[in-house]
């Protein structure tokens, strides 16, 4: 299994530019997040998602669209990309049943707004 | 803001002696916790995680304690290595879909 990947890994762009950062997972699960993490700090969840076809705010989603059109993919879009967005963005999935469950992370995207 | 704090943001240790990294929490509704290693570079990695119903869980060199009588989270790291040398990051549920807020993270470094 290849678990949680990510692309691409690095990209830069200038404000006012689209992308989208696409997210996949092997392990069936129901449960799929974007994050990004800011230089000396945790992570912040942007949208997430329970299933196909749905998707809900994090803590902080504005300037970001999602969708999950097909159950092992999330993608994050950022349609007018601000320098305030430079950051890492990181994926993780999880299972939606049980005690414990932990989030499956991605390697993650290194994206720079100039 | 965030409800998961740490009460230190850098913690070196000498190579073979234990570690422990404090978490402070501020939703006694939060049901589950979970603690995560993460490498310059690299995504978080999964060390450990417990549920409000219990006070301590073991794995493999660590284990997780919760007071919830003072909203604390500790882990214990035994025999510390090299290897061991990242920032770890608690986090807490406070919501559905198992949503986590984390921590700001802790450095541990080890000297040799």
């Amino acid at each position: 299994n290849a678990g949680v990947t990510q692309t691409p890994k690095f990209r830069v762009l200038k404000t006012g530019q689209s992308m989208t950062l696409l997210c996949a997972q092997d392990m069936n699960h129901e449960y799929m997040y974007w994050y990004r993490q800011d230089p000396g700090m945790g992570l912040r969840l942007i949208h997430y998602s329970v299933g196909e076809g749905t998707t809900a705010k994090g803590e902080v989603p504005d300037g970001y669209n999602v969708s999950r059109l097909k159950k092992q993919n999330f993608l994050l879009g950022l349609e007018s990309a601000a320098p305030s967005q430079t950051s890492v963005y990181f994926c993780a999935s999880s299972y939606s049943m049980g005690q414990f469950y932990e989030q499956y992370f991605g390697p993650g995207t290194r994206l720079t707004v100039t | 803001g965030e409800s998961v704090g740490l009460h230190l943001p850098t913690l070196s240790v000498q190579e073979g002696d234990n570690s422990i990294i404090n978490c402070a929490y501020s939703n006694s509704a939060s049901d589950y916790f979970i603690w995560y290693k993460q490498e310059s570079g690299k995504g978080p990695q999964f060390i450990i995680d417990i549920r409000s119903n219990m006070d301590k869980r073991q794995g493999q060199r660590v284990t997780v304690l919760l007071n919830k009588t003072v909203k604390h989270l500790s882990l214990q790291i035994a025999a510390t290595q090299p290897g061991d040398s990242a920032v770890y990051f608690c986090a807490e549920n406070i919501g559905g879909a198992q949503k986590l807020v984390f921590g700001q993270g802790t450095r541990l470094t080890i000297n040799p």
